[in-house]
């Protein structure tokens, strides 16, 4: 099952503009973290919030955490065409034994046209 | 710093075979995850391995398995092949709690 599920699905835009994309969680977590994934590829780390965390910032990337809506949201300003790719949000739940499975969502396909 | 290693990065296998995939994780790192990437389901947790102890399991039968040696390499082992196990199989590796290094992954297809 999955946790986390983003919208939208895919999002086309021109370069320069910026992207925005959400996740929805259900459960309590430690933290949230967001990868992005070229086709066929691995997934890449982009930023970590953590779950007393509101806000943070990695160059173009703005991501904020509101935990009592259970939703995030991930910021690509001026995006260009080196953007397009997949991006995960996913979950991290600290459960009895330890740091638990990382929970990916569904994914948003975003292609940024030159 | 070498990155995750996976291999093979891809492997085409018939219905009743078994495979073995092998993860290297980047040095220093004890924790290995590995996750199954299809188009229907998206990414799914399949196990993760601390210390060669499986911590956690996902939901995936018991033809799933895998082992993590004293160096922290990590294997895992399908058999009786399905169809339906053709996927894209993900490693990564990290400290306690902290984020995934993501090998390139190994494409499996089941003829």
């Amino acid at each position: 099952s999955q946790q986390g599920e983003e919208d939208p699905q895919a999002l086309s835009i021109q370069e320069g503009e910026n992207a925005t994309m959400n996740c929805s969680y259900k459960t309590s977590i430690n933290n949230l973290q967001w990868y992005r994934q070229n086709s066929g590829r691995g997934l890449v780390h982009l930023i970590l919030i953590r779950s007393n965390e509101r806000e943070k910032h990695s160059g173009r990337l703005r991501v904020t955490l509101d935990t009592s809506k259970k939703s995030s949201s991930l910021l690509i300003t001026a995006s260009r065409a080196a953007d397009t790719a997949s991006y995960f949000c996913a979950t991290d739940e600290l459960g009895d034994t330890g740091r638990r499975a990382l929970t990916f969502g569904s994914g948003t396909r975003l292609q940024v046209q030159p | 710093k070498a990155g995750v290693t996976q291999t093979p990065r891809y492997l085409i296998k018939t219905r009743g075979q078994q495979v073995t995939l092998s993860c290297s994780p980047i040095s220093g790192h004890r924790s290995v995850s590995w996750y199954q990437q299809t188009p229907g389901q998206g990414l799914q947790f399949l196990f993760e391995y601390f210390s060669e102890t499986q911590r956690n399991k996902g939901n995936f039968p018991g033809r799933f398995s895998g082992r993590q040696f004293s160096n922290s390499r990590s294997e895992m082992n399908v058999s009786t092949l399905e169809l339906g196990d053709s996927a894209l199989y993900l490693c990564a590796s990290s400290l306690p709690g902290e984020k995934l290094f993501f090998g390139s992954g190994t494409q499996l297809s089941v003829l």
